[in-house]
């Protein structure tokens, strides 16, 4: 089955500052790769998604890059806010099988 | 807006016990999912249903089972707790042919002493 890797497990950055969080797919059939957002007593809740017929989608300060030969995704996360710090968690799933989550990167925004 | 529904935040149970979770969603989704969330290993999926009555395994199924009698309730059932069951819970729900988009309830944090 799927198999999806993400790094790193921790990330503190300072206010303003950019955010990079990586995550690499095994199964080449994947075609659908989303990012969740948990913030702290809540559920995870979806932020941005890619399918694999774009290689880079952006709202707002989000964006997400997707390199399919590689296959590894990423999300970038500009001009970060206190409000960002939260566990994000990237999936890939290929349509017939419900998601295959990474296991989470826990992001710090230092004010 | 969109609500999917965890009927306890917390619950503490004995090892050998039967547990019942509960899982209620308002949108009229097809789709439910039930997820375990530990430290370092993110989201695993015990469990899911594509309709009332179906049900399939996920990539963690032993131990659980489930059951989906009306649309909007999916509960998931260990039949004997045991403490390595004591973990994150989170229920799911997600529009037919939709797999992906998945609305998440706030999670039941099972304690198996």
């Amino acid at each position: 089955g799927e198999n999806v890797e993400q790094h790193p497990s921790t990330l503190s950055v300072q206010e303003g500052d950019s955010a990079v969080i990586k995550c690499t797919y095994s199964d080449s059939a994947s075609n659908y790769f989303p990012w969740y957002k948990q913030e702290l007593g809540k559920g995870p809740q979806l932020i941005i998604d890619i399918r694999s017929n774009v290689g880079e989608k952006k709202d707002q300060r989000i964006a997400v890059t997707l390199n399919k030969t590689a296959k590894h995704f990423s999300l970038h996360i500009t001009e970060t806010q206190p409000e960002d710090s939260a566990v994000y968690f990237c999936a890939a799933s290929t349509g017939r099988r419900a998601l295959t989550f990474g296991s989470g990167t826990r992001l710090q925004v230092q004010p | 807006d969109v609500k999917v529904t965890q009927s306890s935040r917390y619950l503490v149970k004995r090892t050998g016990e039967k547990v019942f979770l509960e899982c209620v969603q308002d949108m009229d989704h097809e789709n439910m999912f039930w997820y375990r969330q530990d430290p370092g290993l993110g989201l695993r999926l015990i469990y899911f249903s594509y309709d009332v009555k179906m049900k399939e395994k996920g990539d963690i199924p032993e131990g659980y089972s489930v059951s989906r009698e009306k649309k909007e309730r999916f509960s998931l059932i260990l039949e004997s707790a045991s403490t390595n069951q004591t973990s994150m819970y989170l229920c799911a729900s997600s529009p037919l042919g939709l797999y992906e988009k998945l609305f998440f309830g706030s999670g039941t944090q099972l304690s198996v002493l």
